[in-house]
């Protein structure tokens, strides 16, 4: 089942910070982040596994609330770079499932100067 | 460079035809996943391989689509009979092998810049 993503799309000026947001109906057993600029792959930022964890990588984080239903992506005081499609994306349900990831609506972020 | 490669980069094609695509992952990577991605979209999970075995496919893959790996190195997805619905950037992705201990941890997936296929 596709995770939901929201904003579907946000305008930064440099230096302000964004919130993306996450959602699931069920249970999650990982969730991933993942950034795609346009016409490019898309590239890992990270992966959350336990309830309650949160995760940071230079000036973006990210949290997986504890239900493991939701999960948010933090970025602070943005750059230029930070523009791109933001991807969620869902790891297996059970353990033992195999490692594909089932990616999300995205949130396309534009950081203007 | 030792990321994941992929060729051809782009290929137009007549509806009808047969494309074959073919991805190297990065080479001690054991795990292999195709994706498909088309405008505005977030890639749809295609097939999965361990090694050479073939371990899950989508129920996206009609039967026109085939996918191998026959060595547990680089693989290949074939479409037979294509589709102007078939257009769309076709992903490949590896990653490493899951350690000792991980359980089914999940691992980052290392993408590579895809085949981008126009039907015509």
């Amino acid at each position: 089942q596709q995770p939901v993503q929201s904003p579907q799309a946000v305008i930064l000026r440099e230096g302000e910070d964004a919130v993306i947001n996450c959602s699931s109906s069920k249970a999650l057993y990982s969730v991933h982040w993942y950034r795609q600029k346009h016409g490019e792959a898309p590239v890992f930022l990270m992966i959350l596994l336990k309830g309650g964890e949160q995760k940071g990588h230079d000036k973006i984080s990210a949290s997986f609330n504890e239900k493991k239903q939701q999960s948010s992506l933090y970025l602070t005081a943005s750059q230029l770079s930070y523009s791109g499609t933001y991807f969620c994306g869902t790891g297996p349900t059970l353990p033992g499932g195999y490692q594909k990831v089932t990616f999300g609506t995205g949130t396309k972020l534009q950081v203007i100067p | 460079d030792t990321g994941v490669s992929q060729d051809p980069r782009h290929k137009i094609t007549k509806r009808g035809q047969n494309v074959t695509f073919r991805c190297d992952p990065i080479s001690e990577h054991n795990r292999l996943y195709w994706y498909r991605q088309t405008l505005g979209q977030g890639p749809e999970f295609l097939t999965y391989f361990q090694n050479e075995a073939q371990l899950e496919k989508s129920r996206l893959l009609s039967d026109r689509f085939s996918a191998e790996r026959p060595k547990g190195s680089f693989s290949t997805l074939e479409i037979q009979r294509t589709e102007q619905g078939d257009s769309a950037m076709y992903l490949c992705a590896s990653s490493p092998p899951l350690l000792a201990g991980d359980g089914m941890v999940g691992n980052e997936q290392f993408f590579g810049p895809g085949t981008r296929l126009t039907v015509l």
